[in-house]
């Protein structure tokens, strides 16, 4: 089975700190995303990642940047966090030659 | 686009009822969607998915049904059980490997 692991599960933050969302995947899958969920909005992109060294934006970008320096883990990070940014965050991965997605269990991120 | 509001659609039904969720998609392009299950604090789950050559697909007690002319996709449930009580999610493949998804339906199963 895929296993796609967020290490933070639940994490409080300070306005202004800066904020790290780890992902791990143990499949070997190329591509890699990072995506936020708001109640009404659904999931919404926010980088994806096709390779190593490799990330593109994705619909909602603005205020965070990301990682990807080995191939089985992609890190979202916030460089100064806002109270918008409170939300639950889900990372993904799926093979190239595959068009199933699978997700991690999810990071709820406070922002106080 | 994005559904943008406070409140998911909700479907409540009876235990052993079918169910049927409805989902409208945006890109005459998209070549392949798929049903998402998510339950409370826990990310989503295939459940099943369908290609655009295809009209129909079933699965264990789930069907998936497309209209490619108006754009809709419906998930299908048989004897829906509690354990169905859930969000589900419908996403459209655009390009790539870039879906986008629905804003979701809550599904309540009544004992």
């Amino acid at each position: 089975d895929v296993k796609v692991t967020q290490s933070s599960r639940y994490l409080v933050k300070r306005t202004g700190e800066k904020v790290f969302l780890e992902c791990v995947q143990d499949m070997d899958h190329e591509n890699m995303f990072w995506y936020r969920q708001d109640p009404g909005l659904g999931l919404r992109l926010i980088y994806f990642s096709y390779d190593v060294k490799m990330k593109e934006k994705g619909d909602i970008p603005e205020g965070y940047s990301v990682s990807r320096e080995k191939k089985e883990r992609f890190s979202l990070i916030l460089e100064s966090a806002s109270t918008n940014q409170t939300s639950m965050y889900l990372c993904a991965t799926v093979q190239n030659s595959g068009n199933t997605i699978y997700f991690g269990e999810g990071s709820w991120l406070t922002v106080v | 686009g994005e559904s943008v509001g406070l409140h998911l659609p909700t479907l409540s039904v009876q235990e052993g009822d079918n169910s049927i969720i409805n989902c409208a998609y945006s890109n005459s392009a998209s070549d392949y969607f798929i049903w998402y299950k998510q339950e409370s604090g826990k990310g989503p789950q295939f459940i099943i998915d369908i290609r655009s050559n295809m009209d129909k697909r079933q699965g264990q007690r789930v069907t998936v049904l497309l209209n490619k002319t108006v754009k809709h996709l419906s998930l299908q449930i048989a004897a829906t059980q509690p354990g169905d009580s859930a969000v589900y999610f419908c996403a459209e493949n655009t390009y790539g490997n870039k879906l986008v998804f629905g804003a979701g339906t809550i599904l309540r199963v009544k004992s």
